[in-house]
C-alpha cells in the first residue's frame, strides 16, 4: 500500500531564505509526482508535475526533484517571500488515483 | 470564470441529517473526483468518475453516494450524517494531455456536523 509522508510538518522561516520541503513514498511504482499549494480556506493549486521518467522540473523560484528508486522528492523554494506562506502537498499518481502526503505548512515572515 | 465550483461553501448541520454537495466544472473534462480532507489536513480520495461512470470507490461508507447527471457535474449526497463526517470536501476534475494528467480543484466545502 502506497504511503506518502512529508517532512517537516511545519516550517517557519524569515523572508529571503532558500528552503527545501521533503516528500517520501513507499512504493516506487508511480506514474508521476505532483506538488500542490493549498492556501487557507482555498482549494489546491498544482505547482509542478514530474513524470516518473524525469528527474526534476522548474517553475520560477520553484524546483522539484524526483528520485524514484529511493522514493523521494524535494521541493526547493528560492528566495522565499511572505506570499509563499501556504500548505504544500505532494501527491503520487499510482494506477488511477492520486495519493496525497500529509503536507508541510510553511510560514514566511517579513 | 471559476473552472471547478462547489456549493455550498459552508455547511453546518445536525447529526442524522441528509445533505448534498454540488460540484460543476466548465473545463470539458471527462474525469471528476471527490476528496475528503480531515482535521489533520490529510487529503484522501473518495470517488472518481469518468464520463459519468464510477471508476474509483475508496471504501467509503455507503452513506456517501456520488451522482453524476452529466460529465460536467458530480454531486455528493451524504445520508445520516455523523460527527466524523466533519471535514473539508474537495471536488476536482482532470484531463490528460500528452500522457500527463492535470487535476483542477474546487475551493472546497467545509462541513461541520454537530
Amino acid at each position: 500500500k502506497q504511503e506518502v509522508t512529508q517532512i517537516p510538518a511545519a516550517l517557519s522561516v524569515p523572508e529571503g531564505e532558500n528552503l527545501v520541503l521533503n516528500c517520501s513514498f513507499t512504493d516506487s511504482a508511480i506514474y508521476n509526482l505532483q506538488w500542490f499549494r493549498q492556501d487557507p480556506g482555498k482549494g489546491l493549486t498544482s505547482l509542478l508535475l514530474i513524470q516518473s521518467s524525469q528527474r526534476e522540473q522548474t517553475s520560477g523560484r520553484l524546483n522539484a526533484s524526483l528520485d524514484k528508486s529511493s522514493g523521494r522528492s524535494t521541493l526547493y523554494i528560492a528566495a522565499s517571500q511572505p506570499g509563499d506562506s501556504a500548505t504544500y502537498l505532494c501527491a503520487v499518481r499510482a494506477a488511477d488515483k492520486l495519493i496525497f502526503g500529509t503536507g508541510t505548512r510553511l510560514q514566511v515572515f517579513p | 470564470d471559476t473552472a471547478v465550483s462547489q456549493t455550498p461553501k459552508y455547511l453546518v448541520t445536525q447529526m442524522g441529517n441528509d445533505k448534498s454537495i454540488k460540484c460543476e466544472q466548465n473545463l470539458g473534462h471527462d474525469t471528476m473526483y471527490w476528496y475528503k480532507q480531515d482535521s489533520k489536513k490529510f487529503l484522501k480520495i473518495m470517488f472518481s468518475y469518468n464520463n459519468k461512470e464510477l471508476i474509483i470507490n475508496e471504501t467509503v461508507p455507503n452513506r456517501f453516494s456520488p451522482k453524476s447527471p452529466d460529465k460536467a457535474h458530480l454531486n455528493l449526497h451524504i445520508n445520516s450524517l455523523e460527527l466524523g463526517d466533519s471535514a473539508v470536501y474537495f471536488c476536482a476534475s482532470s484531463n490528460w494531455t500528452s500522457g500527463r494528467e492535470t487535476q483542477y480543484f474546487g475551493p472546497g466545502t467545509r462541513l461541520l456536523v454537530l
